[in-house]
């Protein structure tokens, strides 16, 4: 079945450090990959997707590359700030004529100090 | 921007009464999910609809159930509440068929079963 594996932390930070967070996925055919951020009291927003391989889904200065090969949806930020620390879930979906349904991974909580 | 509403943001209810958590979306999806959140566990899904008066069981419907009346409202029920039943209950809305589509989530009700 389709699935996700995602570093779980928590993680502690510094301001300005670089972050990755894992994820890597089990899936049939080609689906779409997802990041998702939840700030503390609030609900999952979308913070970056790709559909396809090699796609680079990039917001707020985060990036993720979609590799197929390594199945891995990586998160990246070269310089992480205060305002970054959330809890972060990958998650995907899967392809054309699939289900609608996301699978997400166990999210990984960052938090970031001055 | 799509809008998704949950009626209430913390809610405390007793062993045993009837619960009923509210969400309504503004964008006319026809797919709309409730999931619960639980620390170590992620994201489990309970039910999903996709289209007004369908449902699918989810990951989780056991002690749950859901009601889909009108195409912006999709309604958790708790039939009998029990206190492992303390939760973060998310809704999400999406389009249909849009496998690179994201769910758009609400803010969460964290209910308290005493």
């Amino acid at each position: 079945g389709n699935s996700v594996t995602q570093m779980e932390g928590p993680v502690t930070l510094s301001e300005e450090a670089f972050l990755t967070i894992n994820c890597t996925y089990t899936a049939t055919g080609y689906p779409s990959l997802f990041w998702y951020v939840q700030y503390p009291g609030e609900g999952l927003q979308l913070l970056l997707k790709a559909t396809k391989a090699d796609d680079k889904g990039s917001n707020k200065g985060f990036e993720a590359t979609y590799r197929k090969e390594t199945t891995s949806f990586h998160l990246e930020k070269g310089s992480v700030q205060v305002s970054d620390s959330a809890v972060y879930f990958c998650a995907l979906r899967r392809g054309q004529g699939g289900s609608e349904k996301l699978v997400f991974g166990k999210g990984m909580k960052l938090t970031v100090n001055p | 921007d799509v809008k998704v509403t949950q009626s209430s943001r913390y809610l405390v209810k007793r062993t045993g009464e009837k619960v009923f958590l509210e969400c309504v979306q503004d964008m006319d999806h026809e797919n709309m999910f409730w999931y619960r959140q639980d620390p170590g566990l992620g994201l489990r899904l309970i039910y999903f609809s996709y289209d007004v008066k369908m449902k699918e069981k989810g990951d989780i419907p056991e002690g749950y159930s859901v009601s889909r009346e009108k195409k912006e409202r999709f309604s958790l029920i708790l039939e009998s509440a029990s206190t492992n039943q303390t939760s973060m209950y998310l809704c999400a809305s999406s389009p249909p068929g849009g496998y690179n589509q994201p769910q758009h989530f609400g803010d969460g009700t964290r209910l308290s079963i005493l």
